[in-house]
């Protein structure tokens, strides 16, 4: 079975402050680990993702995360926040094969404020 | 690409009434749609795992007979709210996954439900 854990409902940070939202996950195979972006009443959004090879892995607006097998996690982060990136961060797991391929478990979700 | 459309974007239907969700791969064929619910202030919870052109799999606590699914295309999957209650009112998002040995999920905006 696989899980995640998003450590923080509630991030807040100040404006060109430092993002980071934390993410631990659980799975018995290599996995698959993604982050999505949600702004309220709309789908979700692939910011970016971990399949293999290199660990430090580079999404769209300038976030970026780090798979650290031996932490199990998968931390998101971004040097300097802007006001656009306020919004709801799901980090989400697949495995990469058997019969559950595919299927998304996602954590509880973190909501990020950002202030000016 | 990869773009995922549902319709509608919000419902708001009588208790007791039945209510169907398109959702539509716009520009690739998906083998497999998946469908989500969401509730307020919640993450994501997998409802059911539809591929094209056979029964629906469902998760574990979803009344198949309640949320029925149809895949009769590969760009086209429905969900069907039957008989619907207050406690059906949820944000029910798909997502779609192409053909081949494609592990990434598109997602669609979302539909708002709301039973009164």
């Amino acid at each position: 079975a696989q899980s995640v854990t998003q450590l923080g409902s509630h991030v807040s940070v100040s404006e060109g402050a430092l993002v980071l939202l934390r993410c631990n996950y659980s799975s018995s195979v290599p996995p698959y680990l993604f982050w999505y972006v949600q702004y309220p009443n709309q789908g979700l959004q692939l910011l970016l993702k971990y399949t293999t090879g290199a660990t430090l892995v580079k999404g769209i607006n300038g976030f970026e995360a780090e798979f650290k097998k031996s932490e199990t996690s998968f931390h998101l982060t971004k040097p300097s926040a802007h006001m656009s990136d306020a919004a709801e961060y799901f980090c989400a797991v697949s495995r990469a094969g058997g019969t559950s391929y595919g299927k998304l478990t996602f954590g509880q979700g973190t909501i990020l404020t950002v202030h000016p | 690409g990869a773009v995922v459309s549902q319709h509608p974007s919000r419902v708001i239907c009588k208790s007791g009434t039945s209510v169907k969700i398109e959702c539509r791969s716009l520009d690739f064929q998906a083998t497999t749609m998946f469908w989500y619910r969401q509730f307020p202030k919640q993450s994501l919870m997998l409802m059911a795992t539809s591929n094209e052109g056979s029964k629906a799999t469902y998760e574990q606590g979803v009344e198949k007979d309640k949320f029925l699914i149809n895949h009769a295309s590969l760009t086209l999957s429905t969900l069907t709210v039957t008989s619907a209650h207050p406690e059906d009112s949820s944000f029910y998002i798909c997502s779609a996954r192409g053909q081949g040995n494609s592990y990434e999920q598109y997602f669609g905006p979302g539909t708002r439900l709301t039973v009164t």
